[in-house]
């Protein structure tokens, strides 16, 4: 069974601070994803990787960097954290489809809270 | 990108009785996939469609994907507590291979 594991179910930090959030999967996926998820607004995409050193922006890109030295982990980086990055965030994994998304399979969540 | 809908928001269900949420696309969709996320977990894959006007079932789930592929539905009978939590699509534009989730419908069932 496919496991994504992330670093922390809770984190708090101040703002200015610069963030780090570890995700790290077991099944060899190619693709992996970085989502927030806020009450009301579903999940938005932040970025994704499709390969190691490979990065796309996803919808809501700014004040968020990723980085993917490693195929199985992808790290999710806020570079000066301010409090509207407070919210949820999930990771998640999937095979490399072609022509057709393969399914995700996401970690239990991060929540982070700034203050 | 394609901007994906869901509607309702919330739905409260009498246990026993069916509903419907509907999943609505902006632009054509090459497939989509449906999610559910119970409670305090993360959302869990539950189905992908992919052909025009595709119906497919799941004991008493059955999704569907309308024939000009803008569209998708799922409906649920005779509900049960199991059955709570909160319910996404995720849609494949046919020129973007990123996935637009939908806002998603929460489930509550009455006893």
């Amino acid at each position: 069974d496919v496991k994504v594991t992330q670093s922390s179910r809770y984190l708090v930090k101040r703002t200015g601070e610069k963030v780090f959030l570890e995700c790290v999967q077991d099944m060899d996926h190619e693709n992996m994803f970085w989502y927030r998820q806020d009450p009301g607004l579903g999940l938005r995409l932040i970025y994704f990787s499709y390969d190691v050193k490979m990065k796309e922006k996803g919808d809501i890109p700014e004040g968020y960097s990723v980085s993917r030295e490693k195929k199985e982990r992808f790290s999710l980086i806020l570079e000066s954290a301010s409090t509207n990055q407070t919210s949820m965030y999930l990771c998640a994994s999937s095979l490399f489809g072609t022509g057709v998304n393969q399914p995700q399979h996401f970690g239990d969540g991060t929540r982070l809270s700034i203050l | 990108g394609q901007q994906v809908m869901q509607i309702p928001q919330y739905q409260h269900v009498q246990e026993g009785e069916d509903f419907t949420t509907y999943c609505n696309s902006s632009t054509t969709l090459s497939n989509i996939q449906w999610y559910k996320q119970r409670p305090g977990g993360h959302p869990v894959f539950l189905i992908q469609l992919v052909k025009s006007g595709e119906v497919k079932k799941q004991k008493r789930l059955t999704f569907q994907f309308g024939e000009a592929k803008k569209n998708s539905s799922l409906h649920i009978t005779a509900t049960q507590t199991t059955d709570v939590g909160t319910y996404f699509c995720a849609g494949e534009g046919s020129n973007d291979y990123k996935l637009s989730f939908g806002a998603g419908t929460t489930v509550t069932v009455r006893a």
